[in-house]
């Protein structure tokens, strides 16, 4: 059975920095790509970043380009999200998902991350 | 960025109807389009892929349809547990980007 696990979520002030975990298991970890998709309270779901299985290609919305990075670590099956200079409308759940050509098709079940003084 | 717009926004209907819901692509995005249900306090779940592909293990009352710049998600009988939000998504490019979302709700 494939299962991801987040972790890492949290209160962080703004201009904080947290780091994002997801520990996948069930599945052949390496040969996926990977993604992080958010949703703020109450709002719909947005695209925050995805990486190719072997890490060597990152891709990041430009809403968090330059202050979140997205690696992995394939020996232990776990995919990480940096976060730098954090705002308030970073607040939200944040999901790790697996990528099967184009879609997602399985999920975690979110970490929630508020950034709140 | 490809905006995706689905509507409505939300629709009310009864156990047993039939559901149809868009989603329009600001630009040709070919069939590299998923559908997604979420409920409340979960994560969503794929419904259908590259426009019309159903993914394993979801009820064939679920159909996509389209190509290009207009998609149609359509659910028959409706059933309880088809009471949610469902999102489109756009996987032209791997600048992602989701629908709004559209609510169906118990009339």
């Amino acid at each position: 059975e494939v299962q991801l696990l987040e972790s890492g979520g949290g209160l962080v002030q703004p201009g904080g920095s947290l780091r994002l975990s997801c520990a996948g298991s069930g599945f052949i970890f390496s040969t996926y790509a990977m993604t992080w998709v958010r949703q703020a309270p109450g709002k719909g779901l947005d695209w925050v970043s995805t990486i190719s299985g072997s890490g060597a290609g990152t891709a990041y919305a430009d809403s968090v380009k330059g202050r979140f990075s997205m690696s992995r670590d394939n020996s232990k099956n776990t995919l990480y999200l940096q976060m730098n200079s954090l705002r308030a409308d970073d607040t939200a759940v944040y999901y790790c998902a697996s990528v099967q050509g184009r879609q997602l098709d399985y999920w975690g079940q979110g970490t929630l991350v508020t950034v709140s003084s | 960025d490809i905006q995706m717009t689905q509507s409505p926004s939300s629709v009310s209907a009864s156990v047993g109807d039939r559901v149809t819901i868009t989603c329009r692509a600001s630009q040709d995005i070919s069939s590299w389009l998923a559908w997604y249900q979420q409920k409340p306090g979960q994560a969503p779940n794929l419904l259908i892929y590259a426009a019309s592909s159903l993914q394993s293990g979801v009820s064939s009352r679920f159909s996509g349809s389209g190509s290009g710049t207009d998609f149609t998600l359509t659910i028959s009988n409706l059933q309880p547990e088809d009471f949610a939000t469902y999102y489109c998504q756009q996987a032209k490019t791997f600048l992602w980007t989701f629908g709004q979302g559209t609510k169906v709700e118990i009339q």
